[in-house]
């Protein structure tokens, strides 16, 4: 069965401070990864992360994929409140059926 | 585009009363999916539809079923809904394995 696992399950900071979040997973015939931003309703897409594309950046966000650790993370710098979300780390399986696995979730709050 | 949209918004039932949760996709996307997400749980896959006509048993399907009337539609039935069953329900789809999966608004749904 896949599982995945992301810590911390909370966190606090301030804006401005850089933070990163953490994704484990165990998967049989690994995928893709991918990472979604959840404010108040529907998860949005942030990264797909593949063998092929281990590393991905858009502003002050980035990702990248550990294979060799079964990991991923995320980063976030220059944090502002607009980052306070639950952010969601998925992984597939090439034989799942395009069935994604979440994890339980990193919520991150950043005040003023 | 409306994306995936779901009905209804918010739904108080009591225990034992049925009901049918309405999604609908306009993206043309193969797989269509049913999540539940309860409080530090993360997304947790119910059933899923790789293509028109065929679905299957996710991760927690007990107290569900499921219809795929047509490549836009997915529904999700409780026959007889108990209080473990309240909770925040997503309706997702997905053109291939290598897209994200593009979520609904979600259904609040609370069992009494």
């Amino acid at each position: 069965e896949d599982k995945v696992v992301q810590s911390p399950l909370s966190l606090v900071v301030h804006e401005g401070d850089t933070v990163t979040l953490n994704c484990s997973y165990e998967v049989t015939n690994f995928r893709s990864l991918l990472w979604y931003k959840q404010e108040k309703k529907a998860p949005t897409f942030l990264f797909m992360l593949t063998s092929s594309g281990i590393e991905k950046k858009s502003g002050r966000l980035s990702s990248i994929l550990d294979k060799k650790e079964l990991s991923s993370i995320l980063n976030i710098t220059a944090t502002q409140t607009g980052d306070s979300a639950i952010y969601l780390c998925a992984v597939e399986a090439k034989s799942s059926g395009d069935k994604l696995t979440f994890g339980t979730g990193t919520r991150l709050a950043v005040r003023p | 585009n409306a994306g995936v949209t779901q009905t209804p918004k918010f739904q108080v039932l009591k225990t034992g009363q049925s009901m049918t949760l309405q999604c609908a996709q306009d993206m043309n996307h193969n797989s269509m999916y049913w999540y539940r997400q309860d409080p530090g749980m993360g997304l947790r896959l119910i059933y899923y539809s790789a293509s028109e006509g065929t679905t299957d048993k996710g991760e927690v399907p007990n107290g569900y079923n499921v219809s795929r009337l047509n490549k836009r539609e997915f529904s999700l039935r409780l026959e007889s809904a108990a209080p473990s069953q309240t909770s925040v329900y997503f309706c997702a789809s997905r053109r291939t394995g290598k897209e994200t999966q593009y979520f609904g608004p979600g259904t609040r749904l609370l069992v009494l």
